[in-house]
């Protein structure tokens, strides 16, 4: 399969900005996209970028695709305590509607 | 509107035994997926499904069976539990190829002993 890795953990303060990173080994992806988890509940879809785009902004979220590096990051500004969660980096390849998943990061935010 | 609707939540087997964990979504979605999700391992794809009548293995099929009879329904089955298949699995679906989501289902977390 695809490798798709991030670190697993991740600690800001609230108010700070966080940044999630991950890399990808597929060059063949056709999006990325990034999926929140919150504990013993499902998989939910953040935002997600083309891979001929290099950012998309959505409110709080910023993600910056580096397709020379297979570098993904998702920036969430002014951080809450209601971010914490486990954040997924994924990549889905060409026409396939299959999802590689990283191991996800855990962001705990302080008060 | 349910979204994709997982069943049982929790289920405890013994080893040997056999078991379906049920997917249902409502949203005509053509593809389905069934994901298992192990601590520091991220999600990883164990089968899926373009169509009805139509499914394929993804990373690590070996114990599961499935089956794709309607739209509407994916079920897994565990033919002989074993506990390394202890995990959280996930049922996703998304509308069309090449589509930008996948709707999860809540997981079933399943414990064989």
């Amino acid at each position: 399969g695809e490798d798709v890795e991030q670190s697993l953990f991740l600690s800001v303060r609230e108010g700070d900005s966080s940044v999630i990173n991950c890399t990808y080994t597929d060059s063949s992806s056709t999006y990325l996209y990034w999926y929140k988890q919150e504990p013993g509940a499902g998989l939910q879809l953040l935002t997600y970028i083309f891979s001929n785009m290099d950012m998309k902004q959505d409110q709080r979220l910023t993600v910056l695709l580096n397709k020379k590096d297979k570098h993904l990051s998702l920036r969430i500004a002014d951080t809450q305590t209601g971010d914490s969660a486990i954040y997924f980096c994924a990549e889905s390849i060409s026409n396939f509607n299959k999802f590689y998943f990283g191991s996800g990061t855990k962001l705990n935010v302080k008060p | 509107n349910a979204g994709v609707t997982q069943t049982p939540k929790f289920q405890v087997l013994k080893t040997g035994q056999s078991m379906t964990l049920q997917c249902a979504q409502d949203m005509n979605h053509e593809y389905m997926s069934w994901y298992r999700q192990d601590p520091g391992m991220g999600l990883r794809l164990i089968h899926y499904s373009v169509g009805a009548g139509i499914t394929d293995q993804g990373e690590v099929p070996n114990g599961y069976n499935v089956s794709r009879s309607t739209t509407e329904d994916f079920p897994l089955r565990l033919l002989s539990a074993a506990p390394s298949q202890t995990s959280v699995y996930f049922c996703a679906s998304s509308l069309t190829e090449g589509n930008t989501e996948a709707f999860f289902g809540q997981g079933t977390r399943l414990t064989v002993v």
